[in-house]
């Protein structure tokens, strides 16, 4: 199973918006609406942003949303504030209960 | 509050085994899969394997790159899982995180611990 395709870098300044793509194939991303995205600071474990492509957990605010369309999700972050400088990962069910994350895409608040 | 913390990383050798282990609490152990992640220094996250919840049946899935020479495991009595890693490589060297297992996301993770494979 080869990791997911992201930019490698991404940036914009406070209160601009960013967008991150992951590109799978129809195995994983296109076939199932099973996408979650992680942030994850230096030094940090990873922290659940998005899932079920859409979906927020409780305590992530709403300047983070998902969606996708046929083999590639994305992740937008409205609104970039100096905290949301991170990297985030993407990962989607690769059916027969296996996963795959994404290569990672670095953001920068300039 | 959820928790979970790893224990067990280190050096070993190429070739050699370690286990680590992942203390869950805060939470229902049993009703959740579980799963393990890892991440070489400098890079990005890879996901290892997971297990099931079933304690009749556990089921457990792979990566293609640890597939027969790791095995994940838990223990309901004592809210713990487990990975047996063998025939390590220098390849496997990276931070081992545990993390829970929510609606195909994993919700909750550990803080990691180190393996590291050299001579």
């Amino acid at each position: 199973q080869s990791a997911l395709t992201q930019p490698p870098s991404a940036s914009g300044s406070p209160g601009q918006s960013v967008t991150i793509s992951c590109t799978g194939t129809s195995s994983d991303v296109g076939g199932y609406n099973y996408v979650s995205w992680y942030q994850q600071h230096p030094g940090k474990a990873p922290r659940l942003m998005i899932y079920e492509v859409t979906k927020r957990p409780s305590g992530v605010p709403d300047r983070f949303s998902g969606s996708k369309s046929g083999n590639t999700a994305s992740l937008t972050v409205s609104g970039l504030q100096a905290e949301d400088e991170a990297d985030y990962y993407c990962n989607s069910y690769a059916g027969s209960n296996n996963f795959v994350f994404g290569t990672g895409t670095k953001v920068t608040v300039l | 509050e959820v928790q979970l913390v790893e224990s067990g990383g280190g050096l070993v050798q190429p070739g050699g085994s370690l286990r680590l282990s992942c203390a869950a609490s805060g939470f229902t152990f049993s009703a959740h899969y579980m799963d393990w992640v890892r991440q070489a220094p400098g890079k990005g996250l890879e996901w290892i394997g997971r297990i099931t919840n079933n304690p009749n049946s556990y089921t457990t899935n792979y990566a293609a790159s640890v597939k027969g020479r790791f095995t994940i495991s838990r223990n309901e009595s004592q809210n713990s899982l487990y990975l047996h890693m063998s025939s390590l490589k220098t390849e496997d060297t990276a931070v081992y995180y545990c993390a829970r297992d929510w609606r195909t996301a994993l919700d909750y993770w550990g803080q990691g611990t180190l393996v590291t494979v050299s001579s």
